[in-house]
């Protein structure tokens, strides 16, 4: 069964450093989500790619996070540098493109960030 | 915009008892409705959805919700649950009139089942 993969599972991480995570959505879905959850909450957009292109970054710190998905497959979202407010888990789902109908979003098992 | 009110952040009970955990959501316009649910350490995984027709659904492991309009709740409830139940779930909802529009989650319910 096709899967959303994610790397690393786990990072932990010095507050001022770079961290980046991987997403590799499910093969041919066009849509990918990056979500934020902190511990406690549930998750919260962050970042909504169709293709290669960004349509929704309203939530995402922009003076410190950065996404892209250059080839319109797989993603990269970076935090430089990373704050101790962004320890939570970083979800990425992927969903196929049907105007016509409701498109299922499918979700990876998430990369836990903690800062210290 | 829309948003979800779990009223209950944590849910203890007893193994075999009945549970019902409770959603609302507020939006301007009409939505899907989901629950999902997540182990420790785990993604999310997609336990029922409510996208149309007959306003109670099922999942394969024995969940239901209802979907009650004129309330704007979506409470999802399981006659007899087992040890296995535990974990956090999320109510959430998706706006029907944008094509892949993002999900915007309740802060989850915290079920606890108790031997």
């Amino acid at each position: 069964e096709a899967e959303v993969a994610q790397s690393p599972r786990y990072k932990i991480t010095e507050k001022s450093q770079a961290v980046a995570f991987w997403c590799d959505p499910i093969s041919g879905h066009a849509t990918l989500y990056w979500y934020r959850q902190i511990l406690g909450q549930g998750p919260e957009l962050l970042v909504q790619f169709q293709d290669e292109s960004v349509v929704d970054d309203s939530q995402l710190p922009k003076d410190r996070f950065s996404a892209e998905r250059l080839k319109g497959v797989d993603s990269t979202l970076k935090i430089q540098p990373a704050e101790l407010g962004d320890s939570a888990m970083y979800l990425c789902a992927s969903s196929s493109v049907d105007y016509n109908s409701y498109n299922e979003q499918f979700f990876g098992p998430g990369t836990r960030l903690t800062v210290l | 915009a829309q948003s979800v009110t779990q009223l209950d952040s944590q849910v203890p009970v007893f193994e075999e008892a009945p549970v019902e955990l409770r959603c609302n959501y507020s939006s301007s316009v009409s939505v899907y409705l989901f629950w999902y649910v997540q182990y420790p350490n785990q993604g999310l995984q997609l336990l029922l959805k409510y996208l149309s027709g007959s306003t109670l659904v099922e999942s394969i492991n024995g969940f239901e919700a209802e979907f009650n309009k004129s309330q704007t709740s979506f409470h999802l409830r399981k006659p007899s649950v087992h040890i296995s139940d535990t974990a956090e779930y999320f109510c959430a909802v998706s706006d029907q009139e944008t094509s892949g529009s993002r999900l915007t989650f309740g802060e989850g319910t915290q079920l606890t089942v108790n031997p």
